[in-house]
C-alpha cells in the first residue's frame, strides 16, 4: 500500500530552527509537496521537490532523497505565525496526490 | 498565483436537506478538480476526483449517490451533499489542478465548513 509518515506534533521555540521529517512508500514518484495549513483554513503551498537535494525559499527549505524515500522541511527563525500543521504529500505514478496526516507545529515564546 | 474560490464559506442546515458547494478556478482552466473532506484534527481525505465533462471518480467508501459531483465547465465544479446528516458535518475543501503550471500543482479553495443540525 501507499504510506506517508510524519510526526504527529512538534514543539519549538520562537527564533529557533525546526526540521519536520517525512518518509514515504508510494507506487511511483513524481514529486513531493509541502503544504502549510492553519487551523480552520485550507492548505497553502510551500514547496515542491522532484530532484534530490535542498530547495531554499526564504526561511523555509525542503530536502529530498528519492533513494531513501525521505524529505524534510526546515523552518528557520521561527515566528509565532508559523504555528500550523505541515502536510507532506507525494505524487504517485498516476499523479495522484497521497497525503500524510500532517505535523502540528507548536511555537512557544 | 492561481486562485480557487469556494462558496459558501460556511453553511448550517437541517438534517435531511441537501447542500451545494461550488468550487471555481478564477484565473486558470482546471480540467481536474478534487474534493476533500477534513474532520477536526485529522488530515485531508480525498473524496473524489472530478474531470470536466466526465463522471467523477470516487474514493473507496465515499457514496457517489450521497455526494453528487458535477464538473460542467473548465472553471466550475460542484459538490452536492444530499440528505445531509450530522455525521456529514465537516470541512470540505476543493482543489484544482493547473495544467499550465510547471509541476501540475494543485491550488486549494478556502474551504466550506458544513454543520448539519
Amino acid at each position: 500500500g501507499q504510506n506517508i509518515d510524519q510526526p504527529t506534533e512538534m514543539t519549538a521555540t520562537e527564533g529557533a530552527i525546526v526540521q519536520i521529517n517525512c518518509t514515504y512508500q508510494t507506487s511511483g514518484f513524481n514529486g513531493l509537496f509541502w503544504y502549510q495549513q492553519h487551523a480552520g483554513e485550507a492548505p497553502t503551498f510551500l514547496s515542491y521537490n522532484v530532484l534530490d537535494g535542498l530547495e531554499e525559499k526564504g526561511r523555509f527549505s525542503s530536502f529530498l532523497s528519492r533513494s531513501k524515500g525521505y524529505s524534510y522541511l526546515l523552518l528557520k527563525e521561527l515566528q509565532m505565525k508559523d504555528s500550523a500543521s505541515y502536510l507532506c504529500a507525494v505524487f504517485d505514478s498516476n499523479y495522484q496526490l497521497i497525503w500524510g496526516a500532517g505535523t502540528k507545529l507548536i511555537i512557544k515564546p | 498565483g492561481a486562485v480557487v474560490s469556494q462558496h459558501p464559506s460556511w453553511v448550517i442546515c437541517k438534517s435531511g436537506t441537501s447542500v451545494k458547494i461550488e468550487c471555481r478556478s478564477l484565473d486558470f482552466q482546471a480540467t481536474t478538480m478534487f474534493w476533500y473532506r477534513q474532520f477536526p484534527k485529522q488530515s485531508l481525505m480525498l473524496m473524489a476526483t472530478s474531470n470536466e465533462g466526465s463522471k467523477a471518480t470516487y474514493e473507496q467508501g465515499v457514496e457517489k449517490d450521497k455526494f453528487l459531483i458535477n464538473h460542467a465547465s473548465l472553471t466550475l465544479s460542484t459538490l452536492t451533499v444530499t440528505s445531509a446528516h450530522p455525521e456529514d458535518s465537516s470541512f470540505y475543501i476543493c482543489s484544482a489542478r493547473d495544467v499550465g503550471s510547471s509541476y501540475n500543482e494543485q491550488f486549494f479553495g478556502p474551504g466550506t465548513r458544513l454543520t448539519v443540525l
